[in-house]
């Protein structure tokens, strides 16, 4: 069955502590992992994509990164405005056009000042 | 340009009614899909559309229905609503043979 767990559930960091959120996936055919943030009560806002194992993308302060089993969210010195759930995706293979993203739980990520 | 947009914001049923979300994608974006968030977890797939026929379908029942219209706006209907139901419900679009998918704002729906 695929499935996409991410930990922690909750992060609290310092302004300026850098830190790691974890995706692990289980996966039949990987189309893609994706990184999307969402604020409260809002849609999530797309980030990154990754395809393949060592593929790394930078966005500011956030570098993804992917391994055949799990994908990486490195936040470094983070600022008050990062604070925001952050959900990992993956999209299935295995035939068929559908798009299906299968979504984690989130990471709940508060920076303080 | 604008985003995903969707109607309406915010919705108050009772057990039993039926309800109606609409969605416009970004201009250009032929594929619509359908996402619903319970509080505190991440969103589960309903429905993919693209060209107005349906592409993907998740794990939920009848009572959940959805077209796309010939401008790839979309409607999602929900007939005789469970407390269960209360959610976020997102609807994104994306480019033909694109892999990214950007989410609209959300209708939050409420079930009494």
């Amino acid at each position: 069955e695929d499935q996409v767990t991410q930990s922690p559930e909750a992060l609290r960091l310092q302004e300026g502590e850098s830190s790691s959120l974890n995706c692990s996936y289980t996966v039949s055919g990987l189309r893609g992992l994706f990184w999307y943030r969402q604020d409260p009560g809002k849609g999530p806002e797309f980030l990154f994509t990754l395809y393949s194992a060592g593929e790394e993308k930078e966005k500011e302060r956030l570098k993804a990164t992917l391994t055949k089993k799990e994908s990486f969210l490195h936040i470094t010195a983070p600022k008050p405005e990062d604070s925001a759930t952050y959900l990992c995706a993956v999209r299935p293979g295995g035939g068929g056009a559908t798009n299906k993203l299968i979504f984690g739980t989130g990471t709940l990520l508060a920076v303080q000042p | 340009d604008a985003g995903v947009t969707q109607s309406p914001t915010h919705l108050i049923k009772t057990r039993g009614q039926q309800v109606t979300l609409r969605c416009s994608p970004i201009s250009g974006h032929k594929s619509v899909s359908w996402y619903q968030q319970v509080l505190g977890q991440g969103p589960q797939f309903i429905f993919q559309y693209y060209e107005k026929e349906e592409r993907g379908r998740g794990n939920f029942p009848d009572r959940f229905s959805a077209r796309q219209f010939p401008n790839y706006s979309s409607e999602l209907n929900v007939n005789a609503l469970l407390l269960g139901d209360s959610a976020l419900y997102l609807c994104a679009s994306s480019l033909q043979g694109a892999v990214e998918q950007y989410f609209g704002p959300g209708t939050r729906l409420t079930v009494t």
